[in-house]
């Protein structure tokens, strides 16, 4: 089983939709949490970056993470046709010894149709 | 403010031969982190540089190999190369100490082993 788990899609919505996207995940020594996006054959850009368990609002996209269920989700208000991509979520206990390393979900493809 | 850039592009190799890619680190970071993703999947860690040495490694082989400079920038070495060794390989800068451990993406260099 996978650290990180994430649905692979893809996930058609229509624009102007609301979308959810979630990522389980079995470690419980992850404390920082972030979403990157990434277009094809590009490189991943993040979107949003969360410390322990709670709520992060940046214009469209508001991240959840609930550390209790080990579950993260992104939320993306009024959807749109460039929102179509590749949502990464990934996950790290921080700096450590052993550096700090990003664990990522498989990532979901996201259509958002006009 | 320059971001993290990668070189080269593209590069196709046949099998056992050896690579190295190339990556400069955004401006005022000191951390390097090198990522392998094939194709439908998420980024793999493979290790990280800080102050010139390894510190931190992920379930790769040694014939993967880094190094980082002076300067911030880093290499990521490839030998005897494998045709599942085919992928995007992803630079990423962090500021250890900076406050903010947040990774930030290179373009990716695309790597096609025949």
């Amino acid at each position: 089983q996978k650290e990180v788990e994430q649905d692979p899609g893809p996930l058609s919505v229509p624009e102007g939709a609301i979308v959810s996207l979630n990522c389980t995940y079995s470690n419980s020594a992850f404390q920082y949490f972030m979403w990157y996006r990434q277009y094809s054959r590009k490189g991943p850009e993040l979107l949003m970056y969360t410390y322990s368990s709670g709520n992060k609002e940046d214009g469209r996209f508001t991240a959840q993470v609930d550390k209790s269920s080990k579950y993260i989700s992104l939320f993306i208000r009024d959807s749109q046709p460039s929102d179509s991509a590749t949502y990464l979520c990934a996950m790290s206990g921080g700096w450590n010894n052993a550096g700090n390393m990003l664990t990522f979900g498989g990532g979901t493809r996201l259509m958002v149709k006009p | 403010e320059t971001g993290v850039t990668q070189s080269p592009t593209h590069l196709i190799k046949t099998r056992g031969q050896q690579v190295t890619l190339r990556c400069s680190s955004q401006s005022g970071h000191n951390t390097v982190s090198w990522y392998q993703q094939a194709l439908g999947q998420g980024p793999q860690f493979i290790f990280q540089y800080y102050r010139e040495e390894e510190n931190g490694r992920g379930n790769f082989p040694p014939r993967f190999s880094g190094l980082q400079f002076p300067n911030y920038s880093s290499e990521l070495n490839v030998n005897a190369l494998e045709l599942d060794d085919s992928a995007l390989y992803l630079c990423a800068s962090s500021s250890r100490g900076g406050g903010s451990d947040t990774q930030y993406f290179g373009p990716g260099t695309r790597l096609t082993v025949l």
